[in-house]
C-alpha cells in the first residue's frame, strides 16, 4: 500500500535555530498534506496544511513546502523555541476528501537544545 | 468549549476482558475518527463515521466495534481483549462539508487519548 515516511526520526536544534522537518510520501494521486504537532502525552494538533496546488505555505513561524515532483514535503520552524520540542508528524489524503485514507508518516521527534 | 473528550486516560485490562474507550465532541462535527497508535510508529485509523448512524472500518477494524448513535459521541468497543491491542487510542473529529470542497475539512482534533494496556 501507500505510505508516508520521514528521511529523520529525530533532529536536535539549537534554540533560536531554524529548523527542517523533511517528509517523503509515495502516492502521487495525493492531493492534500498536513503538519500535526504531538507533544508528550497529548493528542496530534495541527500546524498547518497545503494542497498540491501550491507549492510553499506559510504560517506563522512555519512554512510548509511542497515538491511534486520528487514528492516531498517539508516543515520549516523560524527561530525556535522550547515549546516546540515535539514530535512531529506529516499526513496525505490519498486524493480523498474526507480522512478515510489519511497516511500519517511515524514522526520525527524535534528537541530544542537551550 | 472542551473539543474532545476521551474517557478514561489510562486503563490496564486482562486478557479476554471487555471495555468501551468514550468519546465525546462538542464542536458539532460530523466526521468523527478513531486511532490507534503504536510506539514509534504513526497513527493508524480503526474506524470512522461521517454521521450518526453511519460507521465504517478503517485500516485496523479488527477486535473492535464502533456505534454512532449521536453526532456528539463515538465509542470504541473492545471484545475481547488481546496483547496486541495494547497501545495509545485516540479519538477525533472534523467538519466535513460536500461541495465545499475544501479547507478545514481534513482539519482533525484530537483527543488527549487513551492509554491501554493488556496483560
Amino acid at each position: 500500500g501507500e505510505s508516508v515516511g520521514l528521511h529523520l526520526p529525530t533532529l536536535s536544534v539549537q534554540e533560536g535555530d531554524n529548523s527542517i522537518i523533511n517528509c517523503a510520501y509515495s502516492n502521487s494521486a495525493s492531493d492534500y498534506f498536513i503538519w500535526y504537532k504531538q507533544e508528550s502525552g497529548k493528542g496530534p494538533q495541527f500546524i498547518i496544511d497545503i494542497r498540491s496546488n501550491m507549492d510553499k505555505r506559510q504560517g506563522q513561524r512555519v512554512t510548509v513546502l511542497l515538491n511534486k515532483t520528487v514528492k516531498h514535503l517539508s516543515l520549516q520552524i523560524a527561530a525556535t523555541q522550547p515549546g516546540d520540542s515535539a514530535v512531529y508528524f506529516c499526513a496525505e489524503n490519498g486524493a480523498n476528501f474526507g480522512n478515510e485514507k489519511l497516511t500519517f508518516g511515524t514522526g520525527t521527534r524535534l528537541t530544542i537544545i537551550p | 468549549n472542551a473539543g474532545v473528550t476521551q474517557t478514561p486516560k489510562f486503563r490496564i485490562l486482562k486478557i479476554g476482558q471487555s471495555m468501551t474507550l468514550q468519546c465525546t465532541q462538542d464542536m458539532n462535527h460530523n466526521y468523527m475518527y478513531w486511532y490507534r497508535q503504536d510506539p514509534g510508529m504513526g497513527l493508524k485509523l480503526i474506524y470512522y463515521s461521517v454521521g450518526a448512524g453511519i460507521t465504517d472500518k478503517g485500516e485496523v477494524p479488527n477486535g473492535y466495534n464502533v456505534s454512532r448513535s449521536t453526532t456528539e459521541d463515538f465509542p470504541l468497543r473492545l471484545e475481547l481483549a488481546a496483547p496486541s491491542q495494547t497501545s495509545v487510542y485516540f479519538c477525533a473529529s472534523s467538519y466535513f462539508e460536500t461541495g465545499t470542497g475544501e479547507d478545514g475539512a481534513n482539519v482533525l482534533t484530537f483527543g488527549a487519548g487513551s492509554r491501554l494496556t493488556v496483560l
